[in-house]
């Protein structure tokens, strides 16, 4: 079955990055996009980006430009996100999704378990 | 970019029909057909409820519908039931190579 397992928890200060990981299993890696979305607390879903596990490449919300960098290592299976230059508002739950494995299509249809971080002086 | 519009908050009494509305703009709900649901209950991920407008995905309720007219797209959830209770995002396909969710709508079960 698809899995989808991000690291855990990370608290950072204003000003640095994190790196937040997704290993994928139970489906061919290469053949379905990524993407990943927010959710500061209390607050709704925030579209990121999205990445080809296949040939790495990527694209990201206007939002997140300049400071967002998602990568791939089709090794072992996993995918990256890296968010610099952190501020409080970066607070959220980070969430790696899958599009259109069960039925093709343009849609997140298996979600990792979420990553908390936080960020505070 | 702006999400989509969602109502804040719905609610209804159990065995009642609710509808939670998602309007945008011709840039992505009215100009797509990738128009998808997610149920979130508190603590949880979200989960897929309606892809591409109005199909549901294998082992989701038939209480679930969707639809579009134009720039609004629409959840329907009839028989409600106590486990219903959750937020509900609506998300649309705004371009080749970007997506947009709705702010959200908490739907209550009294």
């Amino acid at each position: 079955q698809v899995q989808l397992v991000q690291s855990g928890t990370e608290v950072k200060k204003p000003g640095a990055s994190v790196k937040v990981s997704c290993k994928a299993s139970g489906y061919t890696f290469t053949s379905y996009y990524m993407h990943w979305v927010r959710q500061a607390p209390g607050q709704g879903l925030e579209w990121m980006g999205i990445i080809n596990p296949s040939g790495g490449s990527t694209a990201y919300a206007q939002k997140f430009q300049g400071r967002v960098s998602m990568t791939r290592d089709t090794s072992t299976r996993t995918v990256y996100m890296e968010l610099s230059s952190l501020r409080s508002e970066d607070t959220a739950v980070y969430y790696c999704a899958t599009e259109g494995i069960a039925v093709a299509g343009h849609f997140f249809d298996y979600w990792g378990q979420g990553t908390l971080v936080t960020v505070s002086s | 970019q702006s999400a989509l519009t969602q109502p804040a908050s719905v609610s209804g009494s159990p065995g009642q029909s609710i509808t939670i509305s998602c309007t945008g703009t011709s840039s992505d709900v009215g100009g797509y057909n990738y128009v998808s649901w997610y149920q979130q209950h508190p603590g949880k991920a979200p989960k897929l409820m309606i892809y591409d407008v109005s199909n549901r995905p294998s082992g989701v309720s038939n209480r679930f519908s969707g639809s579009k007219s134009g720039n609004t797209a629409s959840l329907t959830i009839s028989g409600l039931q106590a486990e219903d209770e959750a937020d509900y995002y609506c998300s649309s396909k705004r371009s080749s190579t970007s997506w947009v969710f709705g702010g959200g709508t908490r739907l209550t079960v009294l």
